[in-house]
């Protein structure tokens, strides 16, 4: 089945412990992207990436790293994790960056 | 800055209604535009992909027009049915490609 999963789907974690959420596609897709949903503010882009070894700023990258070594990865990592990243975290996949885009199920993270 | 709005925020309509949705974008420099719809607690479908250089696209009983130079798109849904319920995005993807920038949504309620 094609899908894009993420893991893990709930965390809750404490000020400052490094953490990673997981992407992973399993449609060949070039792009990948992130995004972060709070109330109010709706759905902000983090990172994408159009194709390995290529990433690029979204709208809201500050406090968030990302990588992308291989095609069907392309985890978020969260070097010092602050009570403001607290939020519904998703992943998303297109064939390129031109193209409808897949989502994951979502990561619910707390930052206490 | 692009800004991606919908209007409204949220509307109920008995079952059977055909219905509207509003998005607008300030920046006509696009290259395409989706519609997404978003169940409570879970991820993001998309409904349609429009290219900046199409006028409209359907999907079943679903309808999207794009007029890129007023910035308008618009999601017809025909004869609603309860299962439509959901909250309904729109977003705008730059010339450049990989960049998305989405509105707050419009939360659908269909009545029996």
């Amino acid at each position: 089945e094609a899908q894009v999963t993420q893991n893990p789907r709930y965390l809750i974690t404490v000020t400052g412990k490094k953490l990673t959420v997981t992407c992973s596609q399993n449609m060949n897709h070039e792009y990948m992207s992130w995004y972060r949903q709070d109330p109010g503010l709706g759905l902000r882009q983090i990172y994408y990436s159009m194709n390995v070894e290529v990433t690029d700023k979204g709208d809201v990258p500050e406090g968030y790293k990302v990588s992308r070594k291989e095609k069907r990865n392309f985890p978020l990592i969260l070097e010092s994790p602050s009570p403001n990243q607290t939020s519904l975290y998703f992943c998303a996949s297109s064939n390129t960056g031109y193209n409808e885009q897949f989502f994951g199920p979502g990561t619910r993270l707390t930052v206490l | 800055k692009q800004e991606v709005t919908q209007i409204p925020a949220a509307l109920s309509v008995p079952e059977g209604e055909n219905l509207v949705l509003n998005c607008s974008f300030t920046d006509s420099a696009i290259y395409n535009l989706q519609w997404f719809r978003q169940d409570p607690g879970k991820g993001l479908t998309s409904l349609l992909l429009i290219q900046s250089s199409q006028r409209e696209q359907t999907s079943g009983r679903l309808n999207a027009s794009l007029d890129k130079s007023s910035g308008r798109s618009t999601l017809y849904i025909a004869a609603s049915q309860p299962g439509d319920s959901a909250t309904y995005l729109c977003a705008v993807e730059d010339n450049q490609g990989g960049k998305l920038i989405f509105g707050q949504g419009t939360e659908l309620s269909v009545k029996p």
